[in-house]
């Protein structure tokens, strides 16, 4: 099992393009989420899911959509790319616990490093 | 939303002695604390948790410790190591699903 992968692992974008992060797991969790990590700021959400068709916002959704089609696949798109979504983005996969306390243990991909000139 | 606070940001300890980072969170409704720990370049990797009837947890050089009362929890490495130089995230979880992350630790093990 691979569990998390993310394509591409760096990027370089113009304003105003668009693009799609991808992010894959082959563990079967119901739960998978998008974070950006910023210099001083630690991980902050963009979006999760919490299965097949189920998406939720984040702490910092705006200028991101999101889908899920799958279980296995969460894709992170963004519609029009700024400078301010410079960052280092990480998908996470998770499964509920169900041994009678609910919490969510969740594993990093590996990221993907974006820069929006 | 929850606000997690982390401090120090920077921590350097001699190789051999403990280290502690300490986080505070708003939410009394946050139920799940993980700690990870990110070496450069790398993925943040989960390194212990504790939930909220749990008031201390370790493993190895590694322990935690929680007070619900004051909303604080605590990451003690002990007979630190050159590699457990990294840094290290606090996150609490006020749902099953959402973690809300400290901005990090920069720990540096002295030789």
């Amino acid at each position: 099992n691979a569990g998390v992968t993310q394509t591409p692992k760096f990027q370089v974008l113009k304003t105003g393009q668009s693009m799609t992060l991808q992010c894959a797991q082959d563990m079967n969790h119901e739960y998978m989420s998008w974070y950006r990590q910023d210099p001083g700021m630690g991980l902050r959400l963009i979006h999760y899911s919490v299965g097949a068709g189920i998406t939720d916002q984040g702490e910092v959704p705006n200028g991101y959509n999101v889908s899920r089609s799958t279980t296995e696949d969460f894709p992170l798109r963004l519609l029009s790319a700024a400078p301010s979504q410079t960052s280092v983005y990480f998908c996470a996969m998770g499964t509920h616990r169900s041994s009678g306390s609910l919490y969510n243990e969740q594993f990093f991909g590996p990221g993907t490093r974006l820069t929006v000139l | 939303g929850e606000n997690v606070e982390q401090h120090p940001s920077t921590l350097s300890v001699q190789e051999g002695d403990s280290a502690v980072i300490k986080c505070t969170y708003s939410d009394s409704a946050s139920n799940y604390f993980p700690w990870y720990k990110q070496e450069l370049g790398k993925r943040p990797q989960l390194i212990i948790d504790i939930r909220s009837n749990v008031g201390e947890k370790k493993d190895q050089r590694i322990a935690v410790t929680l007070n619900k009362t004051a909303k604080h929890f605590s990451l003690h490495i002990t007979e630190t190591q050159p590699e457990d130089s990294a840094v290290y995230f606090c996150a609490a979880s006020p749902n099953d699903y959402k973690l809300s992350f400290g901005a990090g630790t920069t720990v540096t093990v002295r030789a």
